[in-house]
Order: C-alpha cells, then structure tokens, then sequence
C-alpha cells in the first residue's frame, strides 16, 4: 500500500465543493511541502497544485489546496464534469530519501 | 515551450534489459533535477528515481536499487534510465518529469513490458 493515505473514491454533482484529503506522517507531509496532481485517462499527470497551495499559471483558482500538520487536502469548487479524473498527492519523505504519492483518489461527477 | 519526449520502451524478457531516454527541450536542462515516474497498468504513480542538476546526486525507490541506473547527458539534454534484471512488477509506462517544482512537465510515456 502507498505511503500516503487517499480515499480512493470521490463524488459530486455540478457546482459542488468536494474536497480530497491526503494522509502521511512526521517524516513527509509533517516537514515537506505537498504537490497535487490530476490524470486524465490515457494521459500523463498534470500538476494541480505545488507548495501545499500554489497554482501553476493556467490552473482555476476554484482549485485550492491546504495542509494541517500530516495531512493535506484538495478543494475542488464549482465541479465541472471535466473535472472527472484521477487526482493524487505527492511529498517529499526524508526517511524514505525519495518522492511517495498517495494512491490516487477517483473523481466521479454525478 | 517545454517537451519532454521518452523512447526505447518495448517487450523484453525477465531478466533482461532496457534503456529509456528522455529527450528535453524549452528550458535550460543543466539546471533542473529530474525524474522517472512509473504506473503499472491499472495502478497509481510510482516515483522510480530522480537526478541531481551535474549528475552526482540521485536516489532510488527500495525496489530498484542496485537494478536501474539514472543518468544524464547535459551537453545533449537527455536523460536515461538504464533498467537490469527486469522483473514482471516492473511492467509499467515510465514518465520522464522535471522538477521545480517535481512533476511540473512530464512526458507522454514510454511503456515497458516484461514477460517471457
């Protein structure tokens, strides 16, 4: 299983706010600052978010994300449908000596 | 703009060898570290391993080290993975991404296949 935690399903309708969360420890969300990505399918990763918070130029800013402490989280507001995608965390851990991603969290737009 | 274009992936058997490359263009390679992501079929991200700017720095995941090598080529912009003793868990499609921050640019994919 991977090093950080995500809920592997998500959901919302049109409009909503939903948010995904991303668990880890002391040694990497706890001392690291956490990138979030989103891959559609078929395609390579897209970085969402980079620095717990920021967004890369071209990113919405109804996109948002947050840290307190090990976990970290993703806001997505106003859902569109093409918002339906796979969305995972990533973080330096300094134990490990290298890069951990979370699961991956599945993004359904009902 | 910024590209990042992988080649040599292909079918090989366990045990055997491959070597990736990754061809950059639209920055200044010398002053990034970079990286190779994996995501075997069906599967999440993997981060595999990473590269410092001159090369004297890298680290690996547990599962790859002493297997794969990462390398690179400053004066022509590439950057390798030599991959040895190929196991079936290592069937995946490999991104080749840039740091600063990690994974802002990464490639279309290179898929490696091991099976006999």
């Amino acid at each position: 299983q991977s090093v950080l935690t995500q809920p592997p399903s998500a959901s919302g309708t049109p409009g909503q706010r939903v948010t995904i969360s991303c668990s880890g420890r002391s040694s990497n969300i706890g001392s690291n600052t956490v990138n979030w990505y989103q891959q559609l399918p078929g395609t390579a990763p897209k970085l969402l978010i980079y620095s717990n918070s920021q967004r890369p130029s071209g990113v919405p800013d109804r996109l948002s994300g947050s840290k307190a402490g090990t976990s970290a989280f993703l806001a997505i507001s106003g859902l569109q449908s093409e918002d339906e995608a796979d969305y995972y965390c990533a973080v330096w851990d300094d134990s490990l000596k290298g890069w951990v991603f979370g699961g991956g969290t599945k993004l359904t737009v009902l | 703009e910024v590209q990042l274009v992988e080649s040599g992936g292909g079918l090989v058997q366990p045990g055997g060898s491959l070597r990736l490359s990754c061809a950059a263009s639209g920055f200044t390679f010398s002053s990034y570290w970079m990286a190779w992501v994996r995501q075997a079929p069906g599967k999440g991200l993997e981060w595999v391993a990473n590269i410092m700017q001159d090369g004297n720095e890298k680290y690996y995941v547990d599962s790859v080290k002493g297997r794969f090598t990462i390398s690179r080529d400053t004066a022509n912009n590439l950057l390798y993975l030599q991959m040895d003793s190929l196991r079936a868990e290592d069937t995946a499609v490999y991104y080749c991404t840039r740091d600063n921050p990690f994974g802002a640019y990464w490639g279309q994919g290179a898929l490696v296949t091991v099976s006999s």
